[in-house]
């Protein structure tokens, strides 16, 4: 069973709108999250994290909402900009590695 | 100011072949992990190290799989007898510690094909 689920395979959105990539997790241990980008031919790259003590953070154009009580977290990204388009990858930490959902590819159309 | 470097970027291998893969880990990083991506998924956790010891190698599929780093740096992941079920992008990562295995960096990984 996944304990990381990504459920949109794919997500489109115009430049200068805001992206959504949402990700729910099963485990309630779980006391931090990532999430990663990756570029085709590329390892994944560190984006932003949150702790479970919290329920926000941002960082630029980039801001991850955590809601503990429904196991859910999303990535926001506003304004979206084509170079913004790759796999997003949302991770729990586990014991002492991370365990990855399966990916969600956003499209940002110019 | 090198990040993680993990070679060869490709391998193409016959059913039944041994192979090695090499980690380079930052230097300076302690912990090193191996994880493996198949079409379609996310990485998938194989092994980690602190130092030259494998700290956790539940991730391991079955005892054709095995992973040293026999000097705290480099690490070499081996597959015995690989099985075109093997074929996939494995993902090098290493962290300063790992205490702090939240923050990995990870290689460009290499893509293993098994024919």
């Amino acid at each position: 069973d996944q304990q990381v689920k990504q459920n949109s395979p794919s997500l489109s959105v115009q430049e200068g709108r805001i992206s959504i990539l949402n990700c729910d997790y099963t485990n309630s241990m779980f006391d931090y999250f990532l999430w990663y980008k990756k570029y085709p031919a590329e390892g994944p790259t560190f984006l932003i994290s949150i702790s479970s003590i919290k329920d926000k953070n941002e960082d630029g154009r980039f801001t991850v909402f955590l809601n503990k009580s429904a196991k859910h977290l999303s990535l926001h990204i506003v304004p979206s900009q084509p170079g913004d388009s790759a796999v997003y990858f949302c991770a729990a930490r586990g014991q002492g590695n991370l365990i990855f959902g399966k990916g969600t590819k956003l499209s940002v159309k110019p | 100011g090198a990040g993680v470097s993990q070679t060869p970027s490709n391998k193409v291998t016959e059913k039944g072949k041994y192979v090695e893969l090499r980690c380079d880990p930052i230097s300076g990083h302690t912990a090193l992990y191996w994880y493996r991506q198949s079409l379609g998924q996310g990485p998938e956790f194989l092994i980690y190290f602190q130092g030259t010891g494998a700290a956790d190698d539940s991730g391991l599929p079955n005892d054709r799989f095995f992973a040293v780093r026999p000097e705290g740096s480099v690490s070499t992941l081996k597959i015995q007898r690989t099985e075109r079920g093997d074929s996939a992008v494995y993902l090098c990562a290493s962290s300063l510690t790992m205490v702090t295995y939240n923050e990995q960096f990870f290689g460009p990984g290499t893509r293993l094909t098994v024919l």
